[in-house]
């Protein structure tokens, strides 16, 4: 398979945690990276393999992954983590990039 | 301190050739490992990677747009161009250039601000 699958939609009550999935054969073998995309504006890198922050990001948002699923955890959600979420990846078959439908986080 | 620009049309009509470029500062595309991605997004649609180009002048592009895509670089200019034939409405989206983390094929570290292609007659 050359797809990555994400729930449309979530939501987490404020302060609380929450978890966001992205499936796909590829992500047996690569880490899926994370992005955070506010209306309007290009997406932010928010993680990146094993679990990896960029400069600047919160400690709150982490990174695990098991079998062919990624996840983006964030521990005590604010109401400015309220965005789409994507993830991607490569491609298991070659130097293609995969992107995953992305996540709508509702912030209650 | 990284940079990337998007320029080009913002409207084009269908059956014509998309031209876009991105000029970024901060790092060179001659510099190993370094690598340019186009990435797009239709109105209220999900991402989608079109091509990249290598330090190394490798290519690479999305299996369903191969055949209408073409990438290039001006190291000299710090430009990425690609560019698009045939467009029709459904390639109305935002594109963006993008760089990844060095080492990565996909891991965009920096963005550009996205330039919005309305296709129309």
């Amino acid at each position: 398979s050359s797809e990555l699958t994400q729930d449309p939609a979530v939501s987490v009550a404020l302060g609380q945690t929450v978890r966001i999935t992205c499936q796909g054969d590829s992500l047996r073998n690569y880490y899926a990276s994370w992005y955070q995309q506010k209306p309007g504006q290009a997406p932010v890198l928010v993680i990146y393999g094993k679990d990896n922050r960029p400069s600047g990001i919160p400690d709150r948002f982490s990174g695990s992954s098991s079998g062919n699923t990624g996840s983006l955890t964030i521990t005590g959600a604010q109401a400015e983590d309220e965005a789409d979420y994507y993830c991607n990846s490569r491609d298991s078959s070659g130097d293609h990039v995969l992107f995953g439908g992305g996540t709508k986080l509702t912030v209650l | 301190q990284v940079t990337l620009k998007e320029s080009g049309p913002a409207l084009v009509k269908p059956t014509q050739t998309l031209t876009l470029t991105c000029t970024f500062s901060g790092f060179s595309l001659s510099t190993t490992g370094m690598r340019v991605s186009w990435i797009r997004q239709p109105p209220g649609k999900a991402l989608e990677w079109l091509a990249r180009i290598d330090w190394d002048d490798d290519k690479f592009y999305s299996t369903s747009l191969k055949t209408r895509l073409t990438i290039s670089k001006d190291t000299s200019k710090n430009q990425v161009v690609l560019t698009m034939t045939n467009m029709d409405p459904v390639d109305t989206a935002t594109y963006y250039c993008a760089r990844t983390k060095p080492g990565s094929g996909w891991t965009f570290e920096y963005w550009g601000q996205g330039t919005l292609v309305t296709v129309s007659s």
